[in-house]
């Protein structure tokens, strides 16, 4: 069984620009959650996804959002980049909806210069 | 929300058997208790779940007292490639906060 899957491994972007990572859950998970882990840094819950729809989003501006496709994938937009928004987000997905029992991706390693 | 409370770092040795403790004082009713694992640059493992008493699985055991303001997980015989970081997270799913964990070092 596929595991989640995480795309790009790394993104380089300058400050103000945008970015776009992407996640698909394991097969028949429908939650979806986004992390960010910046260097030396535990995780920071960003965003929780379940059926398409977002239920709690952790403490950090508008700018960082996302969606949930039809298939249960994930985007996670990050607006105006930030040098401090350098840090490796990882994307997890539970079948239970807001589990902790939780299936990490590798991870999404981007860089603000 | 419970908040954790781990130790910053352990060292143990090739064989032996760790037990890292988390406190978790002021953990509701319908909380479960949430080990994970993690390697540099990689994401957190799954471990393992409990609610009370004491849960074992194929990697690790999680000993929950009768209070449930605590938990110890134990690693068997540990070895050089148990060396991350261990996350324990309580609570609901409502707001997710993993910590900073213990980072485990295992020497030969």
């Amino acid at each position: 069984e596929a595991g989640v899957t995480q795309s790009p491994t790394h993104l380089i972007k300058t400050r103000g620009q945008q970015a776009t990572l992407r996640c698909s859950p394991i097969s028949g998970h429908t939650s979806v959650y986004w992390y960010q882990q910046a260097l030396g840094l535990g995780l920071q819950f960003l965003l929780w996804y379940d059926e398409g729809e977002e239920r709690n989003r952790g403490n950090f501006p508008p700018r960082f959002s996302g969606r949930q496709f039809p298939n249960y994938s994930s985007e996670l937009n990050v607006n105006a980049l930030e040098l401090e928004d350098s840090a490796l987000y990882l994307c997890a997905s539970s079948a239970l909806a807001g589990a902790y029992e939780q299936y990490f991706g590798p991870g999404t390693r981007l860089t603000v210069t | 929300l419970a908040k954790t409370t781990q130790p910053i770092s352990m060292d143990s040795y090739e064989g032996q058997e760790v037990n890292i403790t988390c406190s978790h004082n002021n953990i509701a009713t319908n909380d479960y208790i949430t080990w994970y694992q993690q390697f540099p640059s990689q994401g957190p493992r799954f471990i393992i779940q409990g609610y009370k008493t004491k849960v074992t699985n194929e990697v690790a055991s999680l000993f929950i007292p009768a209070d449930r303001k605590s938990s110890t997980l134990s690693l068997p015989r540990v070895s050089l490639s148990d060396t991350a970081v261990y996350y324990c997270l309580v609570g609901d799913y409502d707001k997710i906060i993993f910590g900073k964990g213990t980072r485990l070092h295992i020497l030969p």
